[in-house]
């Protein structure tokens, strides 16, 4: 069965720097998401992504965030400049339908973790 | 804003049944959905209920939605230990569809002992 995978499962980062998580959709689908849940909180909506471009972005996004699809398979968040607060566990997800009942695909997610 | 609250843990015996309650603001809500979160993976998508359904059964699941009081409960009948997971609701209003912005609750951890 078709699955989203992110990689790494975990990073470790120094505060200041730049991280880059990786996704790959599953092969099909054309919307894209990224999700983040910290310790003990909601998971939060940060971007979606469709046709090479942003299509929503929550307040939690801002110019520290970036996302991008840089070839045909992988869907890319880059966070600069990070801060502790940013440490979480960020979800890619992916769906073939936007709007109503669309099934988003859920990959295990990235700690990320900012010392 | 959209707000979507759940209690954060219950713990039940195995062969007992679970309920996880939740609760939403929003009263254009058209879909709710129920995801589990096992460790180390994503979150799976169990089920949902339109908002025009009280009730919706699948295997040893039972959603029931009160759309008046804007609560969602997931029963799980005959719980067993692999029912151990971290469980979120999700409520998606019309505006939330068109964008596949999804709005989550914090997520009940389900305890299950043996």
């Amino acid at each position: 069965e078709p699955e989203v995978t992110q990689t790494p499962s975990h990073q470790v980062t120094q505060m200041g720097q730049e991280v880059i998580l990786r996704c790959v959709p599953i092969s099909n689908h054309l919307y894209f998401y990224w999700y983040r849940q910290i310790l003990g909180q909601k998971v939060e909506f940060l971007v979606s992504f469709y046709n090479n471009e942003i299509s929503e972005k929550s307040e939690i996004f801002d110019d520290q965030f970036s996302v991008e699809r840089p070839d045909g398979s992988n869907f890319t968040l880059k966070i600069r400049s990070t801060k502790l607060e940013d440490s979480a566990m960020y979800f890619c997800a992916s769906s073939d339908l936007r709007g109503g009942y669309n099934e988003q695909f859920f990959g295990p997610g990235t700690r990320l973790t900012v010392l | 804003g959209e707000d979507v609250e759940q209690s954060l843990f219950l713990s039940v015996r195995e062969g007992d049944s679970s309920v996880i309650n939740c609760t939403y603001t929003d009263s254009s809500s058209t879909y709710l959905y129920w995801y589990k979160q096992e460790p180390g993976a994503g979150l799976q998508l169990l089920t949902y209920i339109f908002s025009n359904m009280d009730m919706k059964q699948d295997q040893r699941l039972t959603v029931l939605l009160n759309i008046k009081a804007k609560h969602l409960s997931l029963r799980i009948a005959d719980t067993q230990t692999g029912d151990s997971a971290i469980y979120f609701c999700e409520e998606r209003s019309k505006g939330s569809g068109n964008t596949g912005k999804l709005i989550f609750g914090q997520g009940t951890t389900l305890q299950v002992k043996p």
